[in-house]
């Protein structure tokens, strides 16, 4: 039982790239949710969906985008890389009675 | 909106020493309620977590909380730390499905 897939691990783009992020669950949960982790600042939660098709957006959304076309998939997109979205990033699924479970994290560098 | 504060940012332990981590949340509905800790360079790991029934939750490695509907409080404690408890210990609270964490806090434990 995989549990999270995150994909990749580490990452360094240019400004201005674009990239995805990739999210994968095995466990038939529902909710999906992206969020990036910055020093002293905790998890803020980027977007999420509680379904396919059906997506939010969280507290920082700008300069990214995602899709839920299945319930196991959730990628994030950077479309235009900035300094500013060098993080550690986390994609997290739920069940409607469990708690939220993580993937190992994508640590990002913008140069 | 659901919100979580944790009241100590850093927190500088002797082994042996009790723990207690502040939580407190604001929501005015039904919550459930986590406590996650993650271990330098590690994603996000669930300690434990209260959904219904005895406030008095116990979870892992020796870790307990109490839920305090009264002062939508969830602090976690621990009797007599270890040098292995050094981490990230980040408080959540979820309803309708959205995971919202606390800002986080950072224990070190001095051998």
């Amino acid at each position: 039982n995989a549990g999270v897939t995150q994909t990749p691990k580490f990452q360094v783009l240019k400004t201005g790239q674009s990239m995805t992020l990739q999210c994968a669950q095995d466990m038939n949960h529902e909710y999906m949710s992206w969020y990036r982790q910055d020093p002293g600042m905790g998890l803020r939660l980027i977007h999420y969906s509680v379904g396919a098709g059906i997506t939010d957006q969280g507290e920082v959304p700008n300069g990214y985008n995602v899709s839920r076309s299945t319930t196991e998939d959730f990628p994030l997109r950077l479309l235009s890389a900035a300094p500013s979205q060098t993080s550690v990033y986390f994609c997290a699924s739920k069940g409607r009675y469990t708690e939220a479970f993580f993937g190992q994290g994508t640590r990002l560098t913008v140069v | 909106a659901q919100s979580v504060s944790q009241h100590n940012h850093h927190v500088i332990l002797s082994e042996a020493a009790s723990l207690e981590l502040g939580c407190n949340y604001s929501y005015g509905g039904t919550v459930n309620l986590f406590w996650y800790v993650q271990y330098p360079g590690q994603h996000l790991q669930l300690l434990l977590k209260y959904f219904s029934g005895d406030p008095l939750v116990k979870g892992i490695k020796g870790f307990e909380a109490e839920f305090i509907k009264s002062k939508f409080s969830f602090n976690l404690r621990k009797p007599s730390v270890q040098w292995s408890d050094t981490a990230e210990y980040f408080c959540a609270v979820t309803s309708d499905q959205k995971v919202t964490f606390g800002i986080g806090t950072k224990l070190q434990v001095i051998p």
